[in-house]
């Protein structure tokens, strides 16, 4: 089955730590996203990379930090300048950004929770 | 900048009642639109889209017509079922800003049996 996985689903941190969310695709995707989702919120872009071992910076990319070593991999960590990283992380990827009719598809999401 | 505004909830239906939900939108480019479901708990499932005006999105029941005159994009359903309960999200995608979504705030909507 072709889709976004996102690992783990639950996450607890104790304040102060990193930690790395992980997101991986297999629908031969050139782009993938990552989005913050606050109780009773719309979604905000964090990060977005368009090609393999290129990314820009989002909306609130204050606190994070990302990689995108190879097509199908694009982990977010949340590192301790975060202030505030209690939140639902969702992952998106999308065939070809350039496209005007470009759709994006999403992850199931992770549910991060800082102690 | 770009923006997506839809009606607050949550909206509270009877099983078989008529659902629409509004959506309204302010972009600098020619955007594509898109409704967006998220059941609890999950991840946003696409439920429609519409790339040019006067196109209508329709899926499960669910449809919405690209409006440029009113810059909107409602979703309405005729008979709506339990199942339906979920939020229901707006989105744009401008190509003059890199083909980046945009969201509302969502809406929540509960269907009561």
């Amino acid at each position: 089955d072709g889709g976004i996985t996102q690992s783990p689903k639950y996450l607890f941190r104790k304040e102060g730590q990193n930690v790395t969310l992980s997101c991986e695709q297999n629908l031969n995707h050139d782009a993938m996203y990552w989005y913050r989702q606050d109780p009773g919120q719309g979604l905000r872009l964090i990060y977005y990379s368009q090609i393999v071992n290129d990314f820009q910076k989002g909306d609130i990319a204050e606190g994070y930090s990302v990689s995108r070593e190879k097509k199908e991999s694009f982990p977010l960590t949340v590192t301790s300048a975060q202030k505030n990283p209690t939140a639902f992380y969702l992952c998106a990827s999308s065939m070809d950004q350039g496209a005007r009719t470009d759709t994006q598809y999403f992850g199931p999401g992770t549910r991060l929770t800082v102690l | 900048g770009n923006s997506v505004t839809q009606m607050e909830g949550p909206v509270t239906l009877s099983e078989e009642a008529f659902l629409t939900i509004n959506c309204t939108y302010t972009a600098t480019g020619y955007p594509s639109l898109f409704w967006y479901v998220q059941y609890p708990g999950e991840g946003l499932q696409l439920l429609l889209k519409a790339t040019k005006a006067d196109d209508k999105g329709s899926n499960k029941g669910f449809e919405a017509t690209y409006r440029k005159e009113t810059t909107s994009f409602h979703l309405e359903k005729g008979s709506v079922q339990v199942s339906d309960s979920a939020v229901y999200f707006c989105a744009l995608s401008d190509p003059a800003a890199g083909n980046k979504l945009t969201f509302g705030g969502g809406t929540r909507v509960l269907v009561k049996p």
